[in-house]
């Protein structure tokens, strides 16, 4: 089992609709992860944090973490399609300073 | 805002030459990071760096080496460029926050092709 996984999609949602993306850790002892967006060429970059328990809401965005079910989701409301990009699951490796990055899943948002 | 700033965005190289890649960050961060991307192989982490003169391996270094002389600067040195070493590079940094872990800055990242 990969440490942090993502399905890699492409994910396809009518513009408008909520945009539901998944990722799965294996270390329960996790308690922070990130969110990246990642567009086509450029490089990524950090648009949700969330620690612990709880929802997170940024905007249209909403972060959940289901530390049970030890999964972590990114929720993108009304879609765009300028949100069309790979979204980049992060979680932090213990004892160093490293992330552990999930592949990444793509996100394509149809006018 | 923090801002990570890389040498080239672009950058082709022969087949045995000596690449320089340099990245500079502007936010005192501790930590920098040197990854590549390759289609469908997502970030791999090649080297970091938590200190000045201090580095460490990450998952891919063979064919690689870096050089941290001071806290803003971190480069990554390609010894004898390869054709597998063609990719996308990209610099990172970041503050440790304990109990939180890293917030990673990117680069706008150097396309590397070598020939």
């Amino acid at each position: 089992q990969k440490e942090v996984e993502q399905n890699s999609g492409p994910l396809s949602v009518p513009e408008g609709a909520i945009a539901s993306l998944n990722c799965t850790y294996s270390d329960r002892g996790s308690q922070s992860f990130f969110w990246y967006r990642q567009y086509s060429g450029k490089s990524p970059e950090l648009i949700m944090f969330i620690y612990s328990n709880g929802d997170k809401e940024d905007g249209r965005f909403t972060a959940q973490l289901n530390k049970a079910s030890q999964y972590v989701s990114l929720l993108i409301r009304d879609s765009q399609p300028s949100d069309s990009a790979t979204y980049l699951c992060a979680v932090p490796r213990r004892g160093n300073y490293q992330l552990i990055w999930g592949a990444g899943t793509k996100l394509i948002i149809k006018p | 805002d923090v801002k990570v700033t890389q040498s080239s965005r672009y950058l082709v190289k022969r087949t045995g030459e000596k690449v320089f890649l340099e990245c500079v960050q502007d936010m005192d961060h501790e930590n920098m990071f040197w990854y590549r991307q390759d289609p469908g192989l997502g970030l791999r982490l090649i080297y970091f760096s938590y200190d000045v003169k201090m580095k460490e391996k990450g998952d891919i270094p063979e064919g690689y080496s870096v050089s941290r002389e001071k806290k803003e600067r971190f480069s990554l040195i390609l010894e004898s460029a390869s054709t597998n070493q063609t990719s996308m590079y990209l610099c990172a940094s970041s503050l440790f926050r304990e109990g939180f872990g890293d917030e990673q800055y990117f680069g706008p990242g150097t396309r590397l092709t070598v020939t």
